[in-house]
């Protein structure tokens, strides 16, 4: 299964955009990125996915770097209730399943 | 709220005890998965089905058992249960199984909370 990293930690001001840093240098070349989301103990909600290109929809932007080792989750305005643990995912090439890592816990404070 | 319907949402019950959490998955979805979350862990990828048959396996303990029912919902037995089973059970389901080129939205039920005593 390809891995992902991620921080553990990171802070961000209420109103700024949060930049979420992964890598995941031995993905696969149809293997996808995913962007999930766990805020307390809800269910993980998903945020967006991508293969090579950019991707924005209403909730993040998610930027894959050319060589698709690395990649970047923004929140562009980041408010309070977008604290969570932010997951970065790549998709298992063969079952499909989605292996969870140990995210990142984004605090957004005022 | 995601559609995806899971019972019990707590249960409480003694070591060697057996249980059973139901999953019902988003109308129109054929694949269902089931992950495990406890404070140690994080989330695990236990079992996956697509439109009834087994799909991809995790680490599911032998103790634990699931299957994917013809009208397609879903059931994790846990049996001979430990101190630490206690966990959050989530189940997620899909329109079609991920991976292979496949991309897709996984959505997540609100999790069943067992507490082993």
């Amino acid at each position: 299964d390809a891995k992902t990293t991620q921080p553990p930690s990171m802070d961000c001001a209420e109103g700024r955009a949060a930049n979420l840093p992964c890598n995941h240098s031995t993905i696969s070349g149809n293997e996808y990125v995913y962007w999930y989301r766990q805020i307390h103990s809800q269910g993980p909600q998903y945020i967006i996915h991508g293969l090579k290109n950019n991707e924005t929809n209403e909730m993040a932007s998610l930027i894959i770097t050319e060589d698709r080792k690395s990649s970047t989750l923004i929140l562009p305005h980041a408010t309070l209730r977008d604290t969570a643990v932010y997951y970065c995912i790549v998709s298992d090439n063969q079952g499909g399943k989605l292996i969870f890592g140990q995210g990142t816990e984004l605090s957004v404070k005022p | 709220d995601s559609g995806v319907t899971q019972t019990p949402k707590h249960l409480i019950t003694a070591t060697g005890q057996r249980v059973t959490l139901r999953c019902s998955p988003r109308s129109g979805d054929l694949s269902v998965y089931w992950y495990q979350q406890s404070l140690d862990q994080g989330l695990q990828f236990l079992i996956q089905y697509y439109n009834g048959e087994e799909r991809a396996k995790g680490n599911i303990l032998e103790r634990f058992s699931a299957q994917q029912f013809p009208d397609l919902h879903s059931e994790l037995n846990l049996s001979s249960l430990e101190l630490g089973d206690s966990a959050l059970y989530f189940c997620a389901s899909s329109v079609a199984p991920l991976g292979g080129g496949a991309a897709g939205e996984l959505f997540f039920g609100e999790g069943s909370r067992l507490t082993v005593l």
